[in-house]
Order: structure tokens, then C-alpha cells, then sequence
């Protein structure tokens, strides 16, 4: 079956556009994950759903960031008023059952963010 | 912040020879996962190991997991070019709601 896919996969801004990446998750699964890599580093945590409701937003950077994932399926992670510092890959996972159910999150590839 | 902390954080060897990295974390964990990462592409899950597991075997993977050291190993036996990409671990810590917290990852290099 088809895994997480992210679109765009490539995307570059101008510093203080917006922007929007998009998220379909593998079909039924619950959780869904966002992730923002910087080059040469580990994933980090930005935000969490289950279903519709985001239950973690801890690791969002900043207020021009925002996510939402309105129908419980396809997830969107915007942007406002990008900075330079925004530049990084951003990741999508999705996992089947809830958080308390320990499963392996599925990787969508990413979208390689360049604010110039 | 992240939590992992990987060793070494780049190794080579020649194709055939084991690769071993290493794993050490801070706070109690449910699980800990090992992803890879080929240059530019996504993670791809290879084994998770639960809390109350200490060794785990996939194909030419083993993992062990040492909760009193809070560290973790992963074994590449027989390894290949292919091979070839960076390794993470992330640790789901205990009631933080499922977030992975990564380590800075192993570039690991493989020569035919």
C-alpha cells in the first residue's frame, strides 16, 4: 500500500513568505507527527494529532507556525513570514494506533524548505 | 533539545566487516527505534526494541538495550555498500505523548 507522502518536495521561499507543506498520511492510521530536520542534524519533534485534535504543540518554534489536520486525515503545516532560520527538511510520520500504543511511526520524504 | 547522543558520529569500513553504533539517551523510555536515512531521502524504520526487551534480532540487525545504562546498541553484521547512510535512534520517553527525540545520528560508510 501507499506510505506517508509530502508534497512539495522541494520549495523555496522568499524570506517573509508564507508557506504550506502538505501531509496524506498512510490511510486509517491515527497518529500523525511533525518533524523539522536541519542539515546534518536528528529529527526534532514539532507537533502532534490524534485524529483531528493536535495534543502536543510543544516543539513549534515559533508563533508563525502553525499546523492543523481538520478532517482527522491530511495534515498542514504553514508557515507565516518565513526567516532564513526555517530553512530545514520537514518531516511527516504517521503511526497506526494512538500514542499509548508504542508503534513504529512511518516516515513520509520530507520537504526541503530554503528561505533565501 | 535532543535527547539522544550517538558514537561515533561517522564510521567507515570495508564491505564484509560489522558495523556497531552506539545509543545513550537521558530519561526513562517506552521504546527506542533505529531509523536510517539515506542522503536526502526519509527515515526508514529498521527495529524497535520495547523497554522490557533487551536484545533484538532483524536479519543482519541485532539491537541490544541496556534500561540501568539508559544506552542502546545496533549491530550491522556482514555489511554492504548498500549499507551505506546515516543511523538514529529516537527514544519515545515515558509520558510525552509518543514524540520520537532523535539522536545526532552515525554517518556510516561502507567500501566495496
Amino acid at each position: 500500500g501507499a506510505g506517508v507522502s509530502q508534497s512539495p518536495r522541494y520549495k523555496v521561499a522568499k524570506r517573509g513568505q508564507d508557506v504550506a507543506l502538505r501531509c496524506d498520511p498512510i490511510s486509517g492510521h491515527v497518529s500523525l507527527f511533525w518533524y523539522q530536520q536541519a542539515l546534518g542534524q536528528g529529527p526534532e519533534f514539532l507537533t502532534y494529532f490524534q485524529n483531528e485534535a493536535q495534543l502536543d504543540k510543544s516543539g513549534l518554534p515559533s508563533d508563525r507556525f502553525f499546523a492543523e489536520r481538520p478532517e482527522g486525515s491530511v495534515s498542514t503545516l504553514k508557515i507565516q513570514r518565513t526567516q532564513q532560520e526555517d530553512s530545514a527538511v520537514y518531516l511527516c510520520a504517521s503511526s497506526l494506533g494512538g500514542a499509548l500504543h508504542q508503534e513504529t511511526q512511518y516516515f513520509g520524504p520530507g520537504t526541503r524548505l530554503l528561505v533565501l | 533539545s535532543q535527547q539522544g547522543e550517538e558514537d561515533p558520529q561517522a564510521l567507515s569500513i570495508q564491505e564484509g566487516e560489522n558495523a556497531t553504533m552506539n545509543c545513550s539517551y537521558k530519561t526513562s523510555i517506552n521504546n527506542l527505534q533505529w531509523y536510517r536515512q539515506n542522503s536526502g531521502r526519509g527515515l526508514v524504520h529498521l527495529i524497535l526494541i520495547r523497554s522490557n526487551e533487551r536484545e533484538k534480532h532483524s536479519g543482519r540487525l541485532r539491537v541490544t538495550l541496556d534500561t540501568s545504562k539508559k544506552s542502546s546498541s545496533l549491530l550491522i553484521t556482514a555489511s554492504r555498500a548498500a549499507d551505506t547512510a546515516s543511523y538514529f535512534c529516537a527514544t519515545d520517553p515515558l509520558n510525552q505523548g509518543g514524540k520520537l527525540i532523535f539522536g545526532q545520528g552515525t554517518e556510516l560508510s561502507v567500501k566495496p
